[in-house]
This record gives C-alpha cells, sequence and structure tokens, in this order.
C-alpha cells in the first residue's frame, strides 16, 4: 500500500517569500501524483496533477511542483506567495493499475501574512 | 452547474445518539467518494460507489457505519451509534467515471463533534 508524507505541517511566510512544500510518497510502481488545496471556508480543490510526461507540472495560481522519481518527491513550489494562498495542502497518490483512491498526506497549514 | 453538496455542515451530537450525512454529487457523476479526516491527520478514503452499488467499502472502519446510495443519486452516511473517535471531517467526492485520470470533485466537508 502506498502511503504519503507532508513534511511541512505548518508554514508561516510574508508575502513575496518564496514557496516549498515537501512530500514524499512510498509506492514501488507506477503512480498518479496530485496537490489539492482547500482555502478557508471552501471546497477541496485539484491545485495540479501529474500522470506521465514532462515531470514539471505548472497548476493554477502560479503554482508549479516537480516530480522527481528517484526521491519519490512532488515539491510543490510558488516562487512568491499572495495572501490568498493562505490555505491548507494537501499532496495525493494514486497508484497505476490499482483502484485509483488516492492515497492523501496529513496537510500543510500555509499562513502568508501582508 | 452546481458542485458537490453536503448537510449538514456541521453536527454535534451526543456519545451513543445517530446521525446521518448527506452527499449530493454532481449531476451526471457516477462514482461517488466518501472519506474523513480527523483532526491534523491524513484524509482517509472510506468508500467507494458507483451509481447505487458499493465498489469498494475497504476504508469502512466498522459496522457503526453505513452507506447508503439508493437510486444511484444522493449518497448517505449513517453513524450508529456515534462514539467519541468518530469525530472529524467528512468529505464526498464525485467523478464522471472511475480511474486514475479523472478528477474527483470535493464537497465542503461535515464536521461532526461527538461529546
Amino acid at each position: 500500500a502506498q502511503s504519503v508524507s507532508q513534511h511541512n505541517h505548518h508554514v508561516i511566510l510574508s508575502e513575496a517569500a518564496s514557496l516549498e512544500l515537501g512530500c514524499n510518497y512510498s509506492y514501488g510502481g507506477t503512480v498518479n501524483l496530485f496537490w489539492y488545496v482547500q482555502y478557508p471556508g471552501q471546497h477541496l480543490q485539484l491545485l495540479l496533477k501529474y500522470f506521465s510526461g514532462d515531470p514539471l507540472v505548472k497548476g493554477i495560481k502560479g503554482f508549479e511542483a516537480e516530480f522527481i522519481k528517484s526521491k519519490f518527491s512532488f515539491n510543490l513550489r510558488k516562487p512568491s506567495v499572495q495572501w490568498s494562498d493562505t490555505a491548507e495542502y494537501f499532496c495525493a497518490v494514486n497508484a497505476w493499475g490499482g483502484s485509483y483512491i488516492p492515497t492523501f498526506g496529513r496537510g500543510t497549514s500555509l499562513i502568508v501574512h501582508p | 452547474e452546481a458542485g458537490v453538496t453536503q448537510f449538514p455542515s456541521h453536527s454535534v451530537i451526543e456519545k451513543g445518539q445517530t446521525v446521518t450525512l448527506r452527499c449530493d454529487p454532481i449531476s451526471g457523476h457516477d462514482n461517488l467518494y466518501w472519506y474523513r479526516r480527523v483532526m491534523g491527520k491524513e484524509i482517509k478514503f472510506l468508500l467507494h460507489f458507483v451509481k447505487e452499488s458499493k465498489q469498494d467499502e475497504s476504508g469502512m472502519p466498522n459496522n457503526r457505519f453505513l452507506a447508503e446510495r439508493t437510486g444511484g443519486t444522493y449518497s448517505t452516511l449513517k453513524v450508529q451509534p456515534a462514539e467519541l473517535e468518530d469525530s472529524g471531517v467528512y468529505f464526498c467526492a464525485s467523478s464522471q467515471v472511475a480511474g486514475g485520470h479523472n478528477e474527483q470533485f470535493f464537497g465542503p466537508g461535515t464536521r461532526l463533534t461527538v461529546l
């Protein structure tokens, strides 16, 4: 069974700072990778996803993530955060050929100070 | 187009009582999923419906939890009797088809507190 580890549970940044949220997974086979975001009072929504091809994935709102297969990682980045990026971020993985039910990490709470 | 809706948004009950959560998926979505997040922990899969059939219920914690999807439209998740450890946020999601390439759309969640 796969598992997902998000190393930073709480991150506090000032506006314009750069962001990198770590995500590592454990699974030996082919995976699909996702980052979800939940803004305060809103639904969980998909930020970006990786299925195949270019390991650098661009998402909405200036976010990107890089899949490094050798490191089993899918870290989320944004060069300059805004106050509106304050949210909780979840990394998720599902396995090819399995049930395609995603396994989620514990989430990272990001607070951006204006 | 309306998104996934869940009712109620919050529920506070006492241990031993019964609570029923409801999820209305996006119209036309055959796949409906239930997840739960206990405070500060992972979002964990509970079960998956395809239309009215349970495709996978491997994540259901125990027999105090009963999920139904009569008619293949909305779904209910009943907890009877509720225990303290059932507290958490219960999310519902739906997708048009199953599979890793298909995005699941999530509802806002129901926050359940068992006292």
